[in-house]
């Protein structure tokens, strides 16, 4: 198993440009979590998904939006990138049953974002 | 918003020392977890604690729910246990469930 991927590992946009930040699992969890972290600080979530089909708004949900492709893959998308949006970005998954995290959550390696 | 606090934010040991890292939060949670965020970046899971006390090899982790805190016990540490520890906490609202970081505790062990 694969565990949590993330594409790509670094990338540098300017200022107004787009991207969008691509996650897969592998071990059909039904919930999945996009965080970012900036220097010295813990993560803060931005989006996650608790089962397919399903998104909503984290603690930093603001210039960001989520797709939920599939059971599998969870996408992050920065529209119009700012340089306050640079920072690590990682994304997560975890097994959820009846509402609770019956588990831990799993982790990618993270994708280093710099926004110029 | 549920506040995750955790301490010493810094500790620096020599090779073989024993320490104690500790996460209050504010609010009632329904579980809790432990991670250590080694130097090149990689987040990797030590414990999902709701409550109780775990062991694996030289780390274990109590957490007294009610009381409001966990403590992650390191043992005989060694270098590859320098990096960043991580407490979070998953709070369950109507919306669903979700993870609150602490700030985390940097630690560097010594040679």
């Amino acid at each position: 198993n694969a565990g949590v991927t993330q594409t790509p590992k670094f990338q540098v946009l300017k200022t107004g440009q787009s991207m969008t930040l691509q996650c897969a699992q592998d071990m059909n969890h039904n919930s999945m979590y996009w965080y970012r972290q900036d220097p010295g600080m813990g993560l803060r979530l931005i989006y996650y998904s608790a089962s397919e089909g399903t998104t909503d708004k984290g603690e930093v949900p603001n210039g960001y939006n989520v797709s939920r492709l599939n059971k599998r893959e969870f996408s992050l998308r920065l529209e119009s990138a700012a340089p306050s949006q640079t920072s690590v970005y990682f994304c997560a998954s975890s097994y959820r049953w009846r509402g609770l995290t019956t588990d831990t959550q799993y982790f990618g390696p993270g994708t280093r974002l710099t926004v110029l | 918003g549920i506040q995750v606090e955790q301490s010493p934010p810094d500790l620096i040991l020599q090779e073989g020392a024993n320490s104690t890292l500790r996460c209050n939060f504010s609010d009632s949670v329904n579980n809790l977890q432990w991670f250590h965020q080694n130097p090149w970046g990689q987040l990797i899971n030590l414990f999902y604690i709701p409550s109780g006390t775990k062991q694996n090899g030289r780390l274990s982790a109590t957490t007294v729910a009610t009381e409001r805190y966990s403590l992650l016990y390191i043992s005989s540490s060694q270098t590859t246990d320098s990096g960043v520890y991580f407490c979070a906490v998953d709070l369950w609202e109507t919306s669903g469930s979700r993870l609150t970081f602490g700030e985390g505790t940097q630690l560097t062990v010594n040679p």
